[in-house]
């Protein structure tokens, strides 16, 4: 979706090297939602924000909504080939019962 | 565990061809998606339903119709298959989430179709 824009497109890391991943929307974000998916597989649910300025943590992946609630952030620590994958920022940006997505980061881990 | 279920993992079919992606999910979820993923384009929706017999348009409906008769199935339709319909179907479930938004998706593993 044009209204959400995620950075960078690709992204090629060495192993034990940490990365970000960006989430801009140009509305406001009612509810913010990273995906993961290995490559012709569904989606697997990360994490989701919803107050500005939150932040949460699973394993070794950060994420976090700022204060104005319009960019968030995927932070990875050290990572790790089993990081690898399409990363997916979705967001509910109006009060109602559809998810908008991002284009999605692939993300590759060298060992 | 959640699970959503899609009924073909790869189909391929003929340019004309009625086509039927079935999905099905056991956790009494009100919302339901069917999406679309193409390369560079993220998941687009196609339409939704938040409950039996209820349907809404998406963002990229044309060529496309839904029915949900019951409420753990929700089945997506091409009345006549193009091959510009080549892609990854995903669907997924949902109950309302607090805000009034969806809630956490729940997401099938794919259908890949190949349209000839």
């Amino acid at each position: 979706s044009q209204e959400l824009e995620q950075s960078p497109q690709s992204l090629i890391v060495q192993e034990g090297k940490n990365l970000t991943i960006n989430c801009t929307s140009s509305k406001t974000l009612y509810g913010l939602y990273w995906y993961k998916q290995k490559y012709g597989e569904g989606l697997i649910f990360l994490m989701m924000l919803q107050k500005g300025g939150e932040e949460k943590s699973h394993e070794k992946i950060t994420a976090k909504l700022d204060e104005k609630k319009q960019q968030s952030s995927l932070h990875i620590t050290a990572s790790q080939p089993s990081h690898a994958g399409i990363y997916l920022c979705g967001a509910d940006m109006e009060y109602g019962n559809k998810l908008v997505f991002g284009a999605g980061t692939i993300l590759r881990v060298k060992s | 565990d959640v699970k959503v279920t899609q009924s073909s993992r790869y189909l391929v079919k003929r340019t004309g061809e009625k086509v039927f992606l079935e999905c099905v999910q056991d956790m009494d979820h009100e919302n339901m998606f069917w999406y679309r993923q193409d390369p560079g384009l993220g998941l687009r929706l196609i339409y939704f339903s938040y409950d039996v017999k209820m349907k809404e348009k998406g963002d990229i409906p044309e060529g496309y119709s839904v029915s949900r008769e019951k409420k753990e199935r929700f089945s997506l339709i091409l009345e006549s298959a193009s091959t510009n319909q080549t892609s990854m179907y995903l669907c997924a479930s949902s109950f309302w989430g607090l805000a009034g938004g969806p809630g956490e998706l729940f997401f099938g593993e794919g259908s890949r179709l190949t349209v000839l």
